[in-house]
């Protein structure tokens, strides 16, 4: 079955504390991005990935990184997590830069 | 500035009724206008991808046209399971950002 999965899907954490959420998808697509999803501010674009070893910012980068060293994953790091960034989170994929499938989430939550 | 904009924010229809959902974008030089459709507590489904102004696609009940400012997403004779956020996007040839609207939240009662 094609799809996009992430772990974990729900985490709470504290202030500070590094955390890498994984996303991974069976598709052999090469785009990949990571959403965040706020309520009164939509869906804002964090970090995308065109294929292997090469991404670039999207709106909101600040605060997070990112890595694709094979073309199946693409997580999301959080060095330093602060309250700002409790949001639910969506991995997405797809081919010739469309966001074709989305991941179920990882809701977030920092105190 | 690069801009989506969606109308309504909600719409309720009955159920055969008709309607049309707005999105209107100010992004310069246009890759590509995307429709989603969301259920609450999951990720968004992708619908439809459109390039050019004059361009249409449809799926079952819904069809998207797109001119060189708006985008419309057209729902004939709904049923409630249609029922769900739908999601306009835009995308700047410059670049591989994604711009989301806000989203038009439909409810479709029997």
């Amino acid at each position: 079955e094609a799809q996009v999965t992430q772990n974990p899907r729900y985490l709470i954490t504290v202030t500070g504390k590094k955390l890498t959420v994984t996303c991974s998808q069976n598709m052999n697509h090469e785009y990949m991005s990571w959403y965040r999803q706020d309520p009164g501010l939509g869906l804002r674009q964090i970090y995308y990935s065109m294929n292997v070893e090469v991404t670039d910012k999207g709106d909101v980068p600040e605060g997070y990184k990112v890595s694709r060293k094979e073309k199946r994953n693409f997580p999301l790091i959080l060095e330093s997590p602060s309250p700002n960034q409790t949001s639910l989170y969506f991995c997405a994929s797809g081919q010739r830069e469309v966001e074709q499938f989305f991941g179920p989430g990882t809701r977030l939550t920092v105190l | 500035e690069d801009q989506v904009t969606q109308s309504p924010e909600a719409l309720r229809l009955q159920e055969g009724e008709s309607s049309s959902l707005n999105c209107s974008y100010t992004v310069s030089g246009l890759r590509g206008l995307f429709w989603y459709r969301q259920d609450p507590g999951k990720g968004p489904e992708f619908l439809f991808t459109l390039y050019s102004a004059g361009e249409e696609k449809e799926k079952e009940r819904l069809k998207a046209t797109l001119t060189k400012k708006e985008s419309f997403l057209h729902i004939t004779a709904p049923k409630p399971e249609d029922s769900a956020t739908y999601l306009c996007a835009a995308r700047r040839i410059a670049g591989g950002k994604l711009i989301f609207g806000q989203g038009t939240e439909l409810s479709v009662k029997p």
